[in-house]
């Protein structure tokens, strides 16, 4: 069975620091991992995906996310926090077996100025 | 832009009432998804459909009727709703239900008050 969990429910940075938003995984199978952006009342965006290519994964908006299979993490990070990256994130895992996407409870980022 | 289109974007309901919320999709997808989100609460997974063909439906209430008429479409009939279901019920589609590139593409969902 296929499992998701973000570490923290809330995360605060002050402006122009480094980002760093935990996600674990459990996958039977090489799994798919997904990390998604989501600003007050809208939907979901893709930030980046990482399918079993290249383990470093670069996405938008500057964050960037790294498979580490050994520790069974996708841990998404930036360098430099912007007011803009205020938002709630979504850690994704993709079970083959089951074709379900499981979600992680969110982290909610928030940016100080 | 995502291209998956919700309408309305909000939509304030009494108890009573029977509405629908739609959700159309220009990318040429073969699979469709509608997703409760509530403050507080992970997101739900409520119904899923594959070449229009129902192929998951989450313990959901009969309350909500789902309804996929081609690929491109996807309807949730609502009636005789609770004030719990206020939420944001959130579209999503994705290339193939099956394959493991394909991400979900979000719709800017539709905010739901139940009276």
């Amino acid at each position: 069975a296929q499992s998701v969990t973000q570490l923290d429910s809330h995360v605060s940075v002050s402006e122009g620091t480094p980002v760093l938003l935990r996600c674990n995984y459990s996958s039977s199978y090489s799994p798919s991992l997904f990390w998604y952006v989501q600003h007050p009342n809208k939907g979901l965006q893709l930030l980046l995906k990482y399918t079993s290519a290249a383990t470093l994964v670069k996405g938008i908006n500057g964050f960037e996310a790294e498979f580490k299979k050994s520790e069974t993490s996708f841990h998404l990070t930036k360098p430099s926090a912007h007011m803009s990256d205020a938002a709630e994130y979504f850690c994704v895992v993709w079970g083959s077996g089951t074709y379900k996407y499981i979600f992680g409870t969110g982290t909610r980022l928030k940016v100080l100025a | 832009e995502t291209g998956v289109t919700q309408t309305p974007r909000h939509l304030v309901m009494g108890m009573t009432n029977k509405k629908s919320l739609k959700c159309e999709q220009h990318l040429g997808h073969n699979a469709m998804y509608w997703y409760k989100q509530s403050a507080k609460k992970p997101l739900e997974l409520m119904f899923v459909y594959s070449l229009e063909e129902r192929v998951e439906n989450n313990s959901v209430p009969s309350r909500f009727s789902p309804e996929c008429p081609n690929s491109s479409h996807l309807f949730l009939h609502l009636h005789t709703l609770q004030p719990e279901d206020s939420a944001l019920y959130l579209c999503a589609s994705s290339r193939n239900r099956a394959a493991n590139t394909g991400e979900l593409f979000f719709g800017e969902g539709s905010r739901l008050t139940v009276l």
